[in-house]
């Protein structure tokens, strides 16, 4: 069975500093991995996946992301945070057969000013 | 419009009544998925499914609970006899065929509130 992990339920990082957010995921298979974001009252919006290609991942509005399959952990990352990434963000998995995708209890981003 | 149509955005029911939700996927799509998601919770799987066919409902409650994708129209989530622990938002995504099968677009979701 797969799973996702994302430590820290909530994360508060300044106007300019580094967004790190963690996941970790389970899976008996190769997985597909991603990370979504979702906006209050909003759906959600995919910001980047991983499908067996390049090991690091880039996505929109300056996120990647990188598959350590040693420590089977997919982390997004940020190097300079703006208000208006404050949301939530979501981590998560599927098997190569992609139907069914688990995710993460999420990760509530803060932006101080 | 290309995006994930999902109607209505807020539901309001009393208790013993039902709810439909719908949910018109992007153009080209044919894969759909329902999702609930409660306060301050990730998205939980309900069901996947095709037109005309449910693959796989290995997450929604067996009673009161029913999904479709008819050949024509929306596919529709109905939840019947809806208690208060129904309320909850309800987020479609669908998905393409091809290589791209995975990547699934999501709807704005409808926001069920059982009173």
């Amino acid at each position: 069975a797969q799973s996702v992990t994302q430590l820290g339920s909530h994360v508060s990082v300044s106007e300019g500093a580094l967004v790190l957010l963690r996941c970790n995921y389970s899976s008996s298979v190769p997985p597909y991995l991603f990370w979504y974001v979702q906006y209050p009252n909003q759906g959600l919006q995919l910001l980047l996946k991983y499908t067996s290609a390049a090991t690091l991942v880039k996505g929109i509005n300056g996120f990647e992301a990188e598959f350590k399959k040693s420590e089977t952990s997919f982390h997004l990352t940020k190097p300079s945070a703006h208000m208006s990434d404050a949301a939530e963000y979501f981590c998560a998995v599927s098997d190569t057969g992609g139907f069914k995708t688990i995710f993460g209890a999420g990760t509530r981003l803060f932006v101080k000013a | 419009n290309a995006d994930v149509m999902q109607n209505p955005r807020h539901l309001v029911r009393r208790r013993g009544q039902e709810a439909r939700l719908r949910c018109s996927p992007m153009k080209g799509h044919s894969h759909v998925y329902w999702y609930r998601q409660l306060p301050e919770e990730g998205l939980k799987f309900m069901v996947y499914l095709q037109k005309e066919n449910i693959i796989d409902e290995s997450g929604m409650p067996k009673e009161r609970f029913s999904a479709e994708f008819p050949k024509e129209g929306p596919s529709i989530l109905r939840i019947q006899q809806v208690v208060r622990g129904d309320s909850a938002a309800y987020f479609c995504a669908s998905s393409p065929t091809g290589t791209d099968f995975y990547e699934q677009y999501f709807g704005p979701g409808t926001r069920l509130t059982v009173t």
